[in-house]
């Protein structure tokens, strides 16, 4: 079992559309969670990053952590064209180490005008 | 402007012929890594360094090398390549910070086939 599993899609959505991505992940240790945006031909960059349980709002973008049942959500609001791109959750494994990221696999997200 | 470049950008080569990638950060920052992306298997670490002259594996080391002989390049260097090295290579930094909650700052990616 892969420590951070995401379904990677595609999913595609209408513009204005409210998108939910997902991820699981194993171990209840981990603690941090981020999500990075990928845009085609580019690098990863860091979008949002919560920790623990609870909800994380920036703008349009809501981070959200369920320990419970371990799963994380990141969820855009009236989505725009611009926000299609690959959306990848990341968890540093254990606390105390040194900036190591495990990755999910990533969601392909297209937005259609 | 703060960012991590890699060169080059695309790469095609054929087998046993040794390549290097060059990465480059201008934030000052202590961490370095490498990683691969590939199809349903997301980013995976292939070396790491902590700061100059220490290094260590990632999930995926098998193939490669690293070198940190200064702070601000991480070359990744490919001795003998092969077919299923064929990926996109990125290179990231950050400040080195316990728990792993600094930002990471990846480049643009390397996209290298190997025939």
């Amino acid at each position: 079992q892969k420590e951070v599993e995401q379904d990677p899609g595609p999913l595609s959505v209408p513009e204005g559309a409210i998108v939910s991505l997902n991820c699981t992940y194993s171990n209840s240790a981990f603690q941090y969670f981020m999500w990075y945006r990928q845009y085609s031909r580019k690098g990863p960059e860091l979008l949002m990053y919560t920790y623990s349980s609870g909800n994380k709002e920036d703008g349009r973008f809501t981070a959200q952590v369920d320990k419970s049942s371990k799963y994380i959500s990141l969820f855009i609001r009236d989505s725009q064209p611009s926000d299609s791109a690959t959306y990848l959750c990341a968890t540093p494994p254990f606390s105390g180490g040194y900036n190591k990221l495990i990755f999910g696999a990533g969601t392909r997200l297209a937005v259609h005008p | 402007e703060a960012q991590v470049t890699q060169n080059p950008r695309y790469l095609i080569t054929v087998t046993g012929k040794k390549l290097t990638v060059t990465c480059s950060q201008n934030m000052n920052h202590e961490y370095m890594s490498w990683y691969r992306q590939d199809p349903g298997l997301g980013l995976r670490q292939i070396y790491y360094s902590m700061n100059v002259e220490v290094t260590d594996k990632g999930d995926v080391p098998e193939g490669y090398k690293v070198s940190r002989k200064e702070k601000r390049n991480f070359p990744l260097i490919l001795e003998s390549p092969s077919p299923n090295q064929t990926s996109l290579y990125f290179c990231a930094s950050s400040r080195r910070q316990r728990g792993g909650t600094d930002t990471q700052y990846f480049g643009p990616g390397t996209r290298l086939t190997v025939l």
